[in-house]
């Protein structure tokens, strides 16, 4: 049962245009979500997240929207530059106690940007 | 910044051999994590732990076990190693809740 899911497996944009990522969630409880990019062979970094209190969180050329009633979130990088290309996950955690910093991952999807 | 360390990059095993995968963490986090990652999958949760000595499963428990004997250190063991446990391994670490977990560079686990 995937409780965070990104449909889409890989997506090509050219450099200087908008990426759109994209990703849907089951659980209700999910109050905090988290986007990473990765490259081969190098762990996940930690891009930018967003409390289930706003709906909207801006650091650069990154943003990510957050809409509860769809349970949709999705990262906007702009311009996309080259060195944007990675895998990039998408990650909830819930509310429970005891688990509040537990993540559940996405599949993601890899972000090419072509010159 | 946040250091997370794992003690080797690409390690080979072979089958039925206990495995040792070990990490550090340098920034007194509380908590621990101990993912897998495969293709078309994503990031999936062994093991993590909220305290020395404390642990709990994660979704893919089976066939694994860790150790935390000192807050720094988080070490994932696999008991009897098995091919299906070919994966990348990554290990990661957080302060809290709503806190992002930082994590270590991941170690290619190939068992033959």
């Amino acid at each position: 049962d995937q409780q965070v899911k990104q449909n889409s497996p890989s997506l090509s944009v050219q450099e200087g245009r908008i990426s759109i990522l994209n990703c849907d969630y089951t659980n209700s409880m999910f109050d905090y979500f988290l986007w990473y990019k990765k490259y081969p062979a190098e762990g996940p970094t930690f891009l930018i997240s967003i409390s289930s209190i706003k709906d909207k969180n801006e650091d650069g050329r990154f943003t990510v929207f957050l809409n509860k009633s769809a349970k949709h979130l999705s990262l906007h990088i702009v311009p996309s530059q080259p060195g944007d290309s990675a895998v990039y996950f998408c990650a909830a955690s819930d509310k429970e106690t005891g688990t509040a910093s537990k993540l559940t991952f996405g599949t993601g999807t890899r972000l090419q940007v072509t010159l | 910044d946040v250091k997370v360390t794992q003690s080797s990059r690409y390690l080979v095993k072979r089958t039925g051999e206990k495995v040792f995968l070990e990490c550090v963490q340098d920034m007194d986090h509380e908590n621990m994590f101990w993912y897998r990652q495969d293709p078309g999958l994503g990031l999936r949760l062994i093991y993590f732990s909220y305290d020395v000595k404390m642990k709990e499963k994660g979704d893919i428990p089976e066939g694994y076990s860790v150790s935390r004997e000192k807050k720094e250190r988080f070490s994932l063991i696999l008991e009897s190693a098995s091919t299906n446990q070919t994966s990348m391994y990554l290990c990661a670490s957080t302060t809290g809740s709503n806190q992002p977990q930082h994590f270590g560079d991941g170690t290619r686990l190939s068992i033959l």
